[in-house]
């Protein structure tokens, strides 16, 4: 079974230009989560689907960042324009849990932005 | 969300166990104990979690304090590819997506 997968696996761009991420979770997994790693930052959470439903949507830094999920199966992250502080690598997870039960979560590899 | 303290590093010998502290003082009643690793700049990778009892996988087992005021997770066969920072993590089960990450302990398995 494919585990979660993340396109591009690399992307450099320059400040002001847009880019999208796609994340595919695992088949089935109504629960798709995005998280990001700033340089010499920790892990951070940006938002969670339920299906095509955004759940919780408080770690979405600002406005230039828009998550979308049409049909509840891929999810896509748009930066628009890029700065130069949203360079990191930014993780996908899905789950197929519950809201209120406990388990894993299954990540992508990440997609490494750079802005130049 | 109660906080965990994790050392920033540890060391362990190639084959011998690796225990990995955390203090989670403030932890409620509700909120579940999880442990996940990033080896180098891969994904995170999900390891184990606990509520009141002891856990033990593949992977790797938990132990939680009968206060769960701690827990240690233990890795009983260290091997090189366990090289990687462990991720200490509390949290309510209801919303068990939103996880916050914290520094982690590096830990370096030596030959």
């Amino acid at each position: 079974e494919a585990g979660v997968t993340q396109f591009p696996s690399h992307s450099v761009i320059e400040k002001g230009q847009t880019v999208t991420l796609r994340c595919d979770p695992i088949s089935g997994h109504d629960n798709l989560y995005w998280y990001r790693r700033v340089m010499g930052k920790e892990i951070k959470f940006l938002l969670h689907f339920v299906k095509e439903s955004k759940q919780d949507e408080s770690g979405m830094p600002n406005n230039r960042f828009l998550a979308e999920r049409t049909g509840g199966t891929y999810s896509t992250l748009k930066v628009q324009p890029a700065e130069l502080e949203d360079s990191g690598v930014y993780f996908c997870a899905s789950s197929p849990h519950r809201d209120r039960e406990a388990g894993e979560l299954f990540f992508g590899e990440g997609s490494r932005l750079t802005v130049l | 969300d109660a906080k965990t303290t994790q050392p920033p590093s540890m060391d362990c010998a190639e084959g011998r166990a690796a225990n990995l502290p955390c203090n989670h003082s403030t932890i409620s009643g509700n909120e579940y104990v999880y442990w996940y690793r990033q080896i180098h700049s891969q994904g995170p990778q999900y390891i184990i979690h606990g509520l009141k009892n002891n856990e033990t996988n593949e992977m790797a087992s938990l132990i939680i304090t009968e206060d769960r005021k701690s827990s240690t997770l233990i890795l009983p066969h260290a091997t090189l590819r366990d090289t990687a920072v462990y991720y200490c993590i509390v949290r309510v089960g209801r919303s068990q997506g939103n996880l916050i990450f914290g520094k982690g302990t590096k830990l370096s398995v030596k030959p």
